[in-house]
């Protein structure tokens, strides 16, 4: 079964709006959670990195005023996207940082903002 | 830091032709590497992976071999079908770095019958 899950799965907001992204991670206990980006035909791009009872680190590039994340619990990452706009449009996925051999990403979500 | 380089695509092949999809890293450590494969409109799913210098990943007919010496880990197949028409991204997880992945740009693969 499922290791790691997200919800939802997919989202259609308007423009300006905020759109919330769970991540659980249902067999394993984090600390860390990685959120990853992925535009139409291309790769995977990481965020930031959550950690749990702390404050999430950012790639360079990611506004951690748009991208808010909290983790929190060792169960439980969430990633919103805050006055989301169409160049948002992308899927999300999370990932568990359990170790460099785990590798259980979730299902992601396909966020599309009009 | 780390970084994953992947040769570019699109890779077209008929039916039963050999893949070769190659992969070299920068790495810091001595970090694990995968191959993941996404089909249209799916998630990623893991391939193969390798966690150690001359360890061989394989599944579903796909190889690929951990090269340290040339810092490589590159993709093969011996004959490919249809079904195998994907994007396939090289990936390396490195404990220095926190186990975050990082990913190669994804090659994708047509198969024509």
């Amino acid at each position: 079964g499922a290791v790691v899950s997200q919800h939802p799965s997919w989202v259609i907001c308007k423009s300006g709006t905020s759109v919330k992204i769970e991540c659980r991670s249902l067999d394993f206990q984090a600390t860390t959670m990685f959120w990853y980006r992925q535009f139409p035909k291309q790769s995977l791009m990481l965020m930031a990195t959550s950690n749990e009872g702390s404050k999430a680190t950012y790639e360079q590039g990611v506004e951690k005023d748009k991208f808010l994340i909290n983790h929190a619990s060792l169960t439980l990452s969430t990633l919103t996207v805050t006055s989301a706009h169409p160049e948002d449009s992308s899927f999300y996925i999370c990932r568990p940082g359990i170790s460099t051999d785990t590798q259980y990403f979730g299902p992601g979500t396909r966020l599309t903002v009009l | 830091g780390d970084s994953v380089t992947q040769m570019e695509g699109p890779v077209t092949l008929s039916e039963e032709a050999f893949l070769t999809i190659n992969c070299t890293y920068t790495a810091t450590g001595y970090p694990s590497l995968f191959w993941y494969v996404q089909y249209p409109g799916e998630g990623l799913q893991l391939l193969l992976k390798a966690t150690k210098a001359d360890d061989k990943g394989s599944n579903k007919g796909f190889e690929a071999t951990y090269r340290k010496e040339t810092t490589s880990f590159h993709l093969e197949k011996g004959s490919v079908q249809v079904s195998d028409s994907a994007v396939y991204f090289c990936a390396l997880s490195d404990g220095a770095g926190g186990f975050k992945t990082i990913f190669g740009a994804g090659t994708r693969l047509f198969v024509k019958a």
